[in-house]
This record gives C-alpha cells, sequence and structure tokens, in this order.
C-alpha cells in the first residue's frame, strides 16, 4: 500500500514571496491534516478535511495560509506572503474516519524562507 | 490548548537496557493515545497506540496507560543503538479530532 505522498520536499523562498505544498493521502483516507514543525517540537495542526470539508482550521493563520481539498483526495496547502517564522516542516497525514484514527504520515516539505 | 508534557531529555540507555519514556496529559477525556518515533530529519512514524487502561506489548514496544493518573508510557526493551530518535506522545480526545503532540523525548541508545 503507497504511504502519503507530498512535494516538494524542500522549497526555499524569500520572505513575502508565495509557496504551494501538495499532498496526496493513502488511498482510501477520507481525512486528510496539514501539520506544522518548528524544530525542536511536536506537530501542531494547521487544517483538518474530512472528505472535501474543513473539520478544524482554528490554529490556522488564515491572513495568510490557505488550504483546499477539492475533490476530496489530493490536497494544497498555501502560503501567501512568507514570513520568516514559517520557516518549518510541514507535514500532511491522513486516516480513516473509524474509531481509531491512527494517523500516517507523508516524508513532509521543509520550507526555509530568508 | 490541551497540553501533552514530555521530558525532552536526551534519555541515555545502554544497548540492551530498558528505555522508559513517560508522558503526561491534561485533558481527562481523552481516548486515544499513541507513540510516534521520528528519525532526525525524517517524519513521524507510528509505533504504537492504546485506548484502554493497561499495558499492550508489540515486540520489545510495551505501552503502559494510566487514565486515572492521565499518564501514558512507553517501554523500549532491549534497547538497540538503532532506536536512538526523538519519541513523540501523541493524544486524541475522539477519533474525529487531530493529534495533540507533546514535544518529544529524545533518546540516545550508547552501544
Amino acid at each position: 500500500e503507497a504511504g502519503v505522498a507530498q512535494s516538494p520536499r524542500y522549497k526555499i523562498i524569500e520572505k513575502r514571496q508565495s509557496v504551494a505544498f501538495w499532498c496526496n493521502p493513502i488511498s482510501g483516507h477520507a481525512t486528510l491534516y496539514w501539520y506544522q514543525q518548528i524544530l525542536g517540537q511536536g506537530p501542531k495542526l494547521l487544517i483538518q478535511f474530512q472528505n472535501n470539508g474543513v473539520v478544524d482550521d482554528s490554529q490556522l493563520p488564515k491572513d495568510r495560509f490557505s488550504a483546499e481539498r477539492l475533490k476530496g483526495v489530493d490536497s494544497t496547502l498555501k502560503i501567501q506572503p512568507a514570513k520568516l517564522e514559517d520557516s518549518a516542516v510541514y507535514l500532511c497525514a491522513s486516516s480513516l474516519l473509524t474509531g481509531r484514527n491512527e494517523q500516517y504520515f507523508g516524508p513532509g516539505t521543509r520550507l526555509t524562507v530568508t | 490548548q490541551k497540553e501533552v508534557e514530555q521530558n525532552s531529555g536526551p534519555l541515555s540507555v545502554p544497548e540492551g537496557a530498558i528505555a522508559s519514556l513517560n508522558c503526561t496529559y491534561s485533558d481527562r477525556v481523552s481516548q486515544s493515545f499513541f507513540w510516534y518515533r521520528q528519525y532526525s530529519g525524517k517524519s513521524p512514524e507510528l509505533i504504537m497506540s492504546i485506548y484502554s487502561n493497561g499495558d499492550k506489548e508489540d515486540g520489545r514496544f510495551t505501552a503502559q496507560l494510566n487514565k486515572a493518573s492521565q499518564y501514558v508510557s512507553l517501554l523500549i526493551r532491549d534497547s538497540q543503538p538503532s532506536d536512538s530518535a526523538t519519541y513523540l506522545c501523541a493524544v486524541i480526545l475522539s477519533f474525529r479530532y487531530a493529534l495533540n503532540f507533546g514535544k518529544g523525548t529524545s533518546l540516545l541508545v550508547t552501544p
């Protein structure tokens, strides 16, 4: 079974530029998550989708971050404009919508904002 | 914000010893508990999940849950240098929600 796919793996941009990340979840997984992991910290949820609807975006900085999952499969996370503090690893995870909710992570995208 | 607390370490154990990693959480109604392993530069990998009070064993790993004390732990028996990584404790209020992570404990297994 293929795992969660993410691209790109690395991205370097200047502050105030825009960037987009892509995620393809495990086949059949209805729930998709975007997490931000800053060095030395645990991952922090940015947004959670169930199929193509948003379940939780309470910690998403909506003035600069946006995300979509139009067909209930792939998802895109965008940052515009980027700030220095956005330098982090952006992790996508997916899970079956069951009582256990075991989540599986993709390889992540390491973003450096200069 | 519900808290998940872990000692950041590093926890150093000799090869072959038992490594004990601990985690406390603040929300008494939490239902599901997970341990993820994260190697440097890699993404978190799920190694254990536990949902009921008591112990759950999987190979060299044992997860222990005590909901009354709001405490979950991970024991690694016969520790190997390849176990050297950061171990993240994650808690979920219910299956509808995302994971709430601790900061992780760095484990170093010395040959």
